[in-house]
């Protein structure tokens, strides 16, 4: 029972390349999350996906996007980097959104650096 | 939406001593507030939560108090070690919907050995 997994672990991008972060949850969450994670900001939701087959946009949307694969898949997409978009970045999985006691599941985290 | 703010952002304690996290909400509707340790390096993890029937939980040297009246709640850690230098995170929601967990903005607790 690996939890949540998530890839790349580092990686070092140009300004303008793209790129997916995978993640895959083996817990049987309906909910799931990226976020991201910069110095004196905590932990800032970008996009989330309540349910397979819906995704909906978090607090800080803009330059992503998300594709819930499946129940177990949730990736982030970069279209066109930009240095702003350095940080690190967390998928997490819940049992279920909105419910009492929603303990979200974190990943290891993904370092990226947009130069 | 919810808004939670937390204090302080950073906190030093000599090893043995207590600390104390505070964070206040804005949604008298939240009902369910944990709190992450994110060791350097790692994965925030749940330490400990509350729900808004109850005043205080307490699990070994941590414990949570929760204040609904006044909207805060906070994070007391007792006899601390090295092992408890950390970021930690506190957080709320709301039980509707598609309501999500809304953070702090965390607190880095150094412990001075």
């Amino acid at each position: 029972n690996a939890g949540v997994t998530q890839t790349p672990k580092f990686q070092v991008l140009k300004t303008g390349q793209s790129m997916t972060l995978q993640c895959a949850q083996d817990m049987n969450h309906n909910s799931m999350y990226w976020y991201r994670q910069d110095p004196g900001m905590g932990l800032r939701l970008i996009y989330y996906s309540a349910s397979e087959g819906t995704t909906d946009k978090g607090e800080v949307p803009n330059g992503y996007n998300v594709s819930r694969l499946n129940k177990r898949e949730f990736s982030l997409r970069l279209e066109s980097a930009a240095p702003s978009q350095t940080s690190v970045y967390f998928c997490a999985s819940s049992t279920q959104i909105g419910a009492s006691g929603n303990t979200i599941y974190f990943g290891e985290g993904s370092w990226l650096t947009v130069v | 939406g919810e808004n939670v703010e937390q204090h302080p952002s950073t906190l030093s304690v000599q090893e043995g001593d207590s600390a104390v996290i505070k964070c206040t909400y804005s949604d008298s509707a939240s009902n369910y507030f944990p709190w992450y340790k994110q060791e350097l390096g790692k994965r925030p993890q749940l330490i400990i939560d509350i729900r808004s029937n109850v005043g205080e939980k307490k699990d070994q040297r941590i414990a949570v108090t929760l204040n609904k009246t006044a909207k805060h709640f906070s994070l007391h850690i007792t006899e601390t070690q090295p092992e408890d230098s950390a970021v930690y995170f506190c957080a709320a929601s709301r039980p509707f919907g598609n309501e999500k967990l809304t953070f702090g903005t965390g607190t880095r607790l150094t412990i001075i050995p």
